[in-house]
């Protein structure tokens, strides 16, 4: 199973929005709607942000949002702050109850 | 509150077998609809999912490294295992547990644990 692709890094000012991308195949991405998104700060454990394409946990911002078209998953940071300056990955559930990560994708607040 | 902890030796020796613990508190490990998972991030690199298991023994893999992996779950000790055999320098990495769920969405890392770095090195 091949690593989901994303952009190596994205950049924004604050309070503009930011997509970042996760592409893969109809076998991950496209064949399912159980794409997630974590957010790793520098020595720290990923937080989940997104489950399920576009569904938000308790407690994440609603400033974060996710969707999918065919085979490309996206995460939505609008309003960026700050701390929203992090490394973001993205998950796909692949058949027989595994999985795979994205590249991840290094944002920065400029 | 669930969390999770892992331990076990932060150097290994080349070919020798990588053993690794995760502690669940907070909750039970036989609680339905959660995979207790292993996750490793090479140095500046990015996630790597190893595999899971369910409280009931049935594991699951990722492809590329299951030939060398066994994870393997104690209810007693609320406790899951991860052992990697044949290492190399390039199994060094930030080792992760972390619990899967499969009751609001599907295969999502809701808890993780701090992480524990494991080296390989003669």
């Amino acid at each position: 199973q091949s690593a989901l692709t994303q952009p190596a890094s994205v950049s924004g000012s604050p309070g503009q929005s930011i997509t970042i991308s996760c592409t893969g195949t109809s076998s991950d991405v496209g064949g399912y709607n159980y794409v997630s998104w974590y957010q790793q700060h520098p020595g720290k454990a990923p937080k989940l942000m997104i489950y399920d394409v576009s569904n938000r946990p308790s407690g994440v911002s609603n400033r974060f949002s996710g969707s999918k078209s065919g085979n490309t998953a996206s995460l939505t940071i609008s309003g960026l702050q700050a701390e929203d300056e992090a490394d973001y990955y993205c998950s796909s559930y692949i058949s027989s109850s595994t999985l795979v990560f994205g590249g991840g994708t290094k944002l920065t607040v400029l | 509150q669930v969390q999770l902890q892992e331990s076990g030796p932060g150097l290994v020796k080349p070919s020798q077998t990588l053993s690794l613990t995760c502690t669940v508190s907070g909750g039970s490990i036989s609680s339905g609809g959660y995979y207790w998972s292993w996750i490793r991030q090479h140095p500046g690199k990015g996630l790597e999912w190893i595999g899971y298991i369910y409280y009931s023994g049935s594991t699951y893999y990722n492809p590329s490294l299951k030939s060398r992996v066994t994870i393997s779950v104690d209810t007693s000790k609320n406790q899951f295992s991860l052992k990697l055999s044949s290492v190399t320098a390039a199994d060094t990495a930030v080792y992760y547990c972390a619990r899967a769920s499969v009751l609001i969405g599907m295969m999502l890392f809701d808890i993780w644990g701090q992480g524990t770095m494991v080296t390989v090195s003669s």
